[in-house]
């Protein structure tokens, strides 16, 4: 089983400042099959980015992925008040497994 | 517009069951692969299981390895979860959820959870 750890588990900032979020694998994940979520309280998962670094459909380009092999990122390059929410990665190289999840929250 | 609704979900007696229902709309079901995935009280996402979009292959995690069974009909444009033997640490929202594209890919639509509650 493929592992994913995230880091930090939260984040505390302010609206309009830099997030950056890590999520290691256990393996490399070839064609960086990778993948980025957001979930606010009470709702599904929303995708934001897939094959590492391809933002989904309808999502503002404040969010990016980086990465390759066991190393990814996501990025939001200034945070608005609705990014306030938990991130999690997941992996679809082997099956499929999520990170434990990154909490950002408002300082 | 592309939407999954789940449904059948419920509180449950250890040991017991339930048959989770997936039903979609605004796309062509029997082309894509669909999954099952839960999220207990106050914890992360899980994987349970994954179906191909003729039904030949599933794909189950091994904590559910044996009481659970995806199987669909896609003339329904339905995918069901029968959850049997049910335990206590089941307890979870049940989210089903579609591939971006084949064979497997990130997961680009999800629905909106069924709640499942084990407890005596």
């Amino acid at each position: 089983e493929i592992v994913l750890t995230q880091s930090p588990g939260t984040l505390s900032l302010s609206p309009g400042e830099r997030a950056t979020l890590s999520c290691r694998a256990s393996q490399s994940l070839s064609s960086s099959n990778l993948a980025w979520y957001q979930q606010k309280a009470g709702q599904a998962p929303r995708l934001l980015i897939y094959g590492a670094s391809s933002r989904a459909t309808g999502i503002p380009d404040r969010f990016s992925g980086t990465g390759s092999g066991t190393d990814f990122t996501l990025i939001i390059s200034r945070l608005e008040p609705e990014d306030f929410a938990v991130y999690y990665c997941q992996q679809y190289h082997n099956f499929r497994t999520f990170g434990q999840g990154t909490e950002v929250e408002i300082k | 517009e592309v939407q999954l609704l789940e449904s059948g979900g419920g509180l449950v007696q250890p040991g017991g069951s339930l048959r989770l229902s997936c039903a979609a709309s605004g796309f062509t079901s029997s082309s894509s692969v669909i999954s099952w995935l839960r999220q207990a009280p106050g914890k992360g996402l899980e994987w349970v299981s994954t179906i191909d979009p003729i039904g030949d292959r599933t794909y189950y995690a091994d904590s559910v390895q044996g009481r659970f069974s995806i199987s669909r009909d896609n003339s329904k444009n339905t995918v069901y979860l029968q959850v049997n033997s049910l335990r206590i640490e089941d307890t979870a929202v049940y989210y089903c959820a579609k591939d971006r594209s084949n064979p497997y890919d990130a997961f680009d639509v999800w629905g909106q959870g069924t709640v499942v509650t084990v407890s005596s």
